[in-house]
């Protein structure tokens, strides 16, 4: 089993659209889960922490389910601004961070 | 708001050259990271360092790599011998504490081309 495994997408989704991604995650000791969004050619920026069940933050929601090693991201009322690849990130270990391949999102007007 | 800032942000340079990517950390972080992305592909663990040692590296991150803090501010990678598939996005990031459960900051990148 991979160790962060994503949707593939792309999601194609018109504006105001509410859009989920999901995650799942191999390494059952994993305490803490992030969301880090990634624009075309540029660098992971961190979206939401989630440390217990879930977090929100605005239009996005991110919940946890440690029973099934499954992290969600919800996207309520999508903007073009959102358009981009959504990387879910699991800590392995102390310190290294372990990559999803990411999810692609695309909102159209 | 503080940044990781990695220069240059574009390197070319000839297969089996040496290069050095260079980043300066968030100033009040201890933890400092490599990580690499091939293009198309995941972002990839290289090396993290902490009190001036590796504390971590991936299999990647064979003796072609070092890494080194040569003063208080910037924090580098070296690659010798470099190869074609070295070609790829260099991020640097850092993080106050060393846990997992501490985001860490990405600076935007250098773009490795290997000719």
């Amino acid at each position: 089993r991979k160790e962060v495994e994503q949707d593939p997408g792309p999601f194609n989704v018109p504006e105001g659209a509410t859009v989920a991604f999901n995650c799942t995650y191999s390494n059952s000791a994993s305490q803490s889960f992030f969301w880090y969004r990634q624009d075309c050619r540029k660098e992971p920026k961190l979206l939401m922490s989630v440390y217990s069940s879930g977090n929100e933050d605005g239009r996005f929601t991110a919940q946890l389910n440690r029973a099934s090693q499954y992290i969600s991201l919800l996207i309520r009322d999508s903007k073009l601004s959102d358009s981009a690849t959504y990387l879910c990130v699991v800590p392995s270990g102390n310190t290294p961070l372990v990559f999803g391949k990411g999810t692609r999102l695309s909102v159209i007007a | 708001e503080p940044e990781v800032t990695q220069t240059p942000s574009h390197q070319v340079t000839q297969m089996g050259q040496e290069v050095i990517l260079r980043c300066v950390p968030i100033s009040n972080h201890l933890y400092f990271y490599w990580y690499r992305q091939i293009l198309g592909q995941k972002v990839e663990f290289l090396v993290s360092f902490y009190n001036n040692e590796i504390s971590e590296k991936s299999e990647i991150f064979d003796d072609q790599f070092s890494v080194e803090r040569p003063d208080g501010s910037n924090f580098t990678l070296k690659i010798r011998s470099t190869k074609l598939e070295d070609s790829a996005m260099y991020f640097c990031a850092s993080s106050y504490i060393g846990q997992g459960d501490q985001p860490q900051h990405f600076g935007d990148g250098t773009r490795l081309s290997i000719l």
